[in-house]
């Protein structure tokens, strides 16, 4: 399966400021998503990263809190915007490739809010 | 609106023995069923799959049956071993891929 890297792995933040997280995939992936797993939640869809385009976002998930880009079919970042303790969570970044391939995630970005 | 179920937060099981995971959907949509693993710090790691064409599939040690007219579907782990403590997923999705998650259930297994 690809190895997918994420940027930071994790951070402190202060509320008011963005945070930028990276993944980056050693080969080219039909699809990526971004999901969000609060503390002792399950994991959530935030929205489909497409390439070259603006991303698909899940309900209660905005592109002004979290714009995301993919500019190509290895790399995506996701921002989170004007943070507050509420944003508290771990991000993660999840690929697809082709077919009837599962989806695989990298280790995620722990973000903790002031 | 949870779509995807697992009843039971966690469960202990002795090294050797048979553990069984559950899980329920409610969207008659969902055609495709995931199982991840989950150690601490991090991300989820794929398991075993199975298509809503199928009841069961196998890979060694894992089984993961399928009943759609129940909308249940379990993860049979034979035999645990002490590497098996994780949290486990439940995930489905429609022909979108986009994947709903279950809450998780933690396994322990004891020597």
């Amino acid at each position: 399966s690809a190895v997918i890297s994420q940027k930071p792995s994790r951070d402190i933040c202060q509320r008011g400021t963005s945070l930028t997280i990276q993944c980056q995939v050693d080969s080219q992936v039909t699809m990526m998503f971004w999901y969000r797993q609060q503390p002792g939640q399950s994991l959530t869809l935030i929205a489909t990263a497409n390439q070259g385009s603006e991303a698909t976002y899940e309900s209660g998930f905005v592109i002004d809190k979290f714009p995301i880009s993919r500019p190509n079919l290895t790399f995506s970042t996701l921002t989170v915007s004007n943070m507050s303790p509420e944003d508290s969570s771990i991000y993660l970044c999840s690929v697809k490739a082709g077919g009837n391939q599962p989806q695989h995630f990298g280790d995620g970005t722990r973000l903790s809010i002031l | 609106d949870q779509q995807v179920k697992q009843n039971s937060p966690s469960l202990s099981v002795q090294e050797g023995r048979i553990s069984i995971l559950n899980c329920d959907y409610t969207n008659s949509m969902f055609d495709y069923f995931l199982w991840y693993k989950k150690y601490p710090a991090e991300g989820p790691t794929f398991l075993i799959s199975i298509s809503s064409i199928k009841d069961k599939n196998e890979d060694g040690r894992f089984t993961v049956f399928l009943n759609k007219s129940a909308k249940h579907l379990s993860l049979h782990i034979v035999p645990s071993q002490p590497g098996d403590s994780a949290v486990y997923f439940c995930a489905a999705s429609a022909n979108d891929y986009k994947l709903s998650f279950g809450a998780g259930t933690t396994v322990t297994v004891r020597a």
